[in-house]
């Protein structure tokens, strides 16, 4: 069974710009949870969608945003970059119940200057 | 809030060293606790999980966790370490019912052979 992909996996941007990034789940996985991990800092969830709906959020600004598609696939999307959004970002599937374990991609690197 | 800490923010060991990293979290609740580990250039996947019963929970490649309930800990133990330890460990803790894991900073592990 293949497991969570993300593309890109490198990413350099200047700070105003715009990014998106993917995450394709195992298949079967209904829940696409979002991660930013920073040294220092650890994982700090920024949301989790289920079946084409955000379910949770956690504390980010407005210009941190995401979708899910109806094959379970979901982008995130950060506008106006600012140098502190450098961070690897974390792309987490589950089937999507609370017992359920989630599965980590390999991250994508997201370098702003 | 939910908060997890993890005291050990560095560790550094010599092959066949014992090894205990340190996890401790906030909620008074039913709680779901994980330990996560982060090999260098790998994915994050789970070492192991408590969710009920056994308060002593046996993982992967020979770690083990012990839940004080009453010390609202989950400390990650192994007896021996092995060079191939070398790797970021994240405790994760989940209010019982919900979706979503806060995680901890991250422990540091280097293993010198």
């Amino acid at each position: 069974k293949a497991g969570v992909t993300q593309t890109p996996r490198y990413l350099i941007k200047t700070r105003g710009q715009q990014v998106t990034l993917s995450c394709s789940p195992i298949s079967g996985h209904r829940s696409v949870s979002w991660y930013q991990q920073t040294p220092g800092q650890g994982l700090q969830f920024l949301f989790e969608y289920f079946s084409e709906t955000q379910r949770n959020k956690g504390n980010f600004p407005g210009r941190f945003s995401g979708r899910q598609f109806s094959n379970s696939r979901s982008e995130m999307n950060v506008s106006t970059l600012e140098l502190g959004d450098s961070a690897l970002y974390l792309c987490a599937s589950s089937l999507g119940g609370p017992y359920n374990e989630q599965f980590f991609g390999p991250g994508t690197r997201l370098t702003v200057l | 809030a939910q908060s997890v800490s993890q005291h050990n923010h560095h560790v550094i060991l010599s092959e066949a060293a014992s090894l205990e990293l340190g996890c401790n979290y906030s909620y008074g609740g039913t709680v779901n606790l994980f330990w996560y580990v982060q090999y260098p250039g790998q994915h994050l996947q789970l070492l192991l999980k408590y969710f009920s019963g056994d308060p002593l929970v046996k993982g992967i490649k020979g770690f083990e966790a012990e839940f004080i309930k009453s010390k609202f800990s989950f400390n990650l133990r192994k007896p021996s370490v092995q060079w191939s330890d070398t790797a970021e460990y994240f405790c994760a803790v989940k209010e019982g019912g919900s979706y979503i894991p806060t995680f901890g900073r991250g422990t540091s592990l280097i293993v010198h052979p």
